[in-house]
């Protein structure tokens, strides 16, 4: 019965390829997100949506494209993957965008580009 | 704009000892905020929030006020365990908009 869950956990692959990594949430929330940690645990925000529609899109390179296929769900499919991408993307939702929200976050996805 | 500033770590305590994690922000509106911890391995987890002024947010020991006129949000604990050790966030979220984290701050208590 977890709130936020992502797939793969932990996904090792090589430079150039492509991946994606899934992510849901039951809590019946309208907006949800992607986050990127770096080595020194720093947190950015990639994208925000809110019931479907893109609603945060930050200074991340195209090769990152998130789809919203329905408000349950966000994945995040990454192109020709390279060396600086390997962090841990973490997916988040709340119930909506605005003061008096609680983010919930996701287990996380440990990404290594070799 | 909108940001959080807490802390440098890494910061190393004793079990028993006190703990204050510094957290202090800028904000447009009536921001609510947030302390997270994320255990080694795992996602962020919510430890408390505030919605408004000299509104308390406690958790397992932890507390922090949301005080406005000095816009801070101390995290503090009286008596930390070696199972605290984590990295802690403070977050806000102003009115109509989106999540602001601050830069994590490392703990790790030692028996």
């Amino acid at each position: 019965d977890t709130a936020v869950s992502q797939t793969p956990k932990y996904l090792v692959t090589q430079m150039g390829n492509d991946k994606s990594i899934k992510c849901e949430q039951n809590l019946g929330h309208d907006t949800m997100y992607w986050y990127k940690q770096d080595s020194k645990k720093f947190l950015k925000i990639m994208f925000s949506y809110n019931n479907k529609e893109l609603i945060i899109n930050e200074t991340v390179p195209n090769r990152f494209s998130p789809k919203s296929p329905d408000k349950a769900h966000l994945n995040l499919h990454i192109n020709s993957l390279e060396l600086g991408d390997s962090a841990v993307y973490f997916c988040a939702s709340s119930q909506n965008i605005g003061s008096g929200n609680t983010i919930y976050f996701g287990e996380g996805s440990w990404l290594t580009v070799v | 704009g909108n940001s959080v500033t807490q802390m440098e770590g890494p910061v190393t305590l004793s079990e028993e000892a006190f703990l204050t994690i510094n957290c202090t922000y800028t904000a447009t509106g009536y921001p609510s905020l947030f302390w997270y911890v994320q255990y080694p391995g795992e996602g962020l987890q919510l430890l408390l929030k505030a919605t408004k002024a000299d509104d308390k947010g406690s958790n397992k020991g932890f507390e922090a006020t949301y005080r406005k006129e000095t816009t801070s949000f101390h995290l503090e604990k009286g008596s930390v365990q070696v199972s605290d050790s984590a990295v802690y966030f403070c977050a806000l979220i102003p009115t109509g908009n989106q999540f602001y984290f601050g830069t994590g701050t490392s703990l790790t208590v030692i028996p």
